[in-house]
């Protein structure tokens, strides 16, 4: 059974302080990694697909990142506007729909 | 360029009746998918629609819950005799499959309080 473990559960942090989340998955065959951002009372929002282990994909100050076993998210300098709880995915190769973490719920304090 | 759209956002009902949500999917997406998400959990799938066929149900979506994508456009679902516990987020969510990818857009998601 394919599973998604995130850590931690929950992260606190200055400004311009910057931080890594963790995302450890099982699954038999990774079809595509996925890192969403979830605002309070609203959907996930599309951030990165990874497919293969050693890819890196960037967008402002996240950094993605997928080994056999785990990604990362990197944050660089965080800001305030950056608080959000951040949701990891898999998609396995013989399945279709998403197995999701608990997220990470993340707070940037000014 | 328009999103994945839910109606309502909110519903409230009491315990028994049945309530209707609605998803409208990314134009040109064929697969849309249903999962629900309760406070402090990931969401958890539901159900998934190819075009107009419905290729797959998880175990949680019990005999109470039924889904349609007539015409392979928009998708409804319906929960029938709510109970308490299905107090959550209900998510849709839209993809093209394109070679390997599979990318899922999704909503704003409906809230369904059941009193």
């Amino acid at each position: 059974e394919d599973q998604v473990t995130q850590s931690p559960e929950a992260l606190r942090l200055q400004e311009g302080e910057s931080s890594s989340l963790n995302c450890s998955y099982t699954v038999s065959g990774l079809r595509g990694l996925f890192w969403y951002r979830q605002d309070p009372g609203k959907g996930p929002e599309f951030l990165f697909t990874l497919y293969s282990a050693g890819e890196e994909k960037e967008k402002e100050r996240l950094k993605a990142t997928l080994t056999k076993k785990e990604s990362f998210l990197h944050i660089t300098a965080p800001k305030p506007e950056d608080s959000a709880t951040y949701l990891c995915a898999v998609q396995d190769s013989g399945n279709t729909p998403l197995v999701f973490g608990k997220g990470t719920r993340l707070s940037v304090i000014a | 360029d328009t999103g994945v759209s839910q109606n309502p956002r909110h519903k409230i009902t009491k315990r028994g009746q049945n309530v209707t949500f609605r998803c409208d999917p990314i134009s040109e997406h064929n697969r849309l998918y249903w999962y629900r998400q309760t406070l402090g959990q990931g969401p958890e799938f539901l159900t998934y629609f190819q075009n107009e066929a419905q290729l797959e149900k998880s175990r949680l979506l019990s005999d109470r819950f039924s889904a349609e994508r007539p015409k392979g456009s928009f998708s409804t679902l319906e929960i029938q005799r709510t109970e308490q516990g299905d107090s959550a987020m209900y998510l849709c969510a839209s993809s093209r499959r394109a070679g390997g990818t599979d990318t899922q857009y999704f909503g704003p998601g409906t809230r369904l309080t059941v009193l």
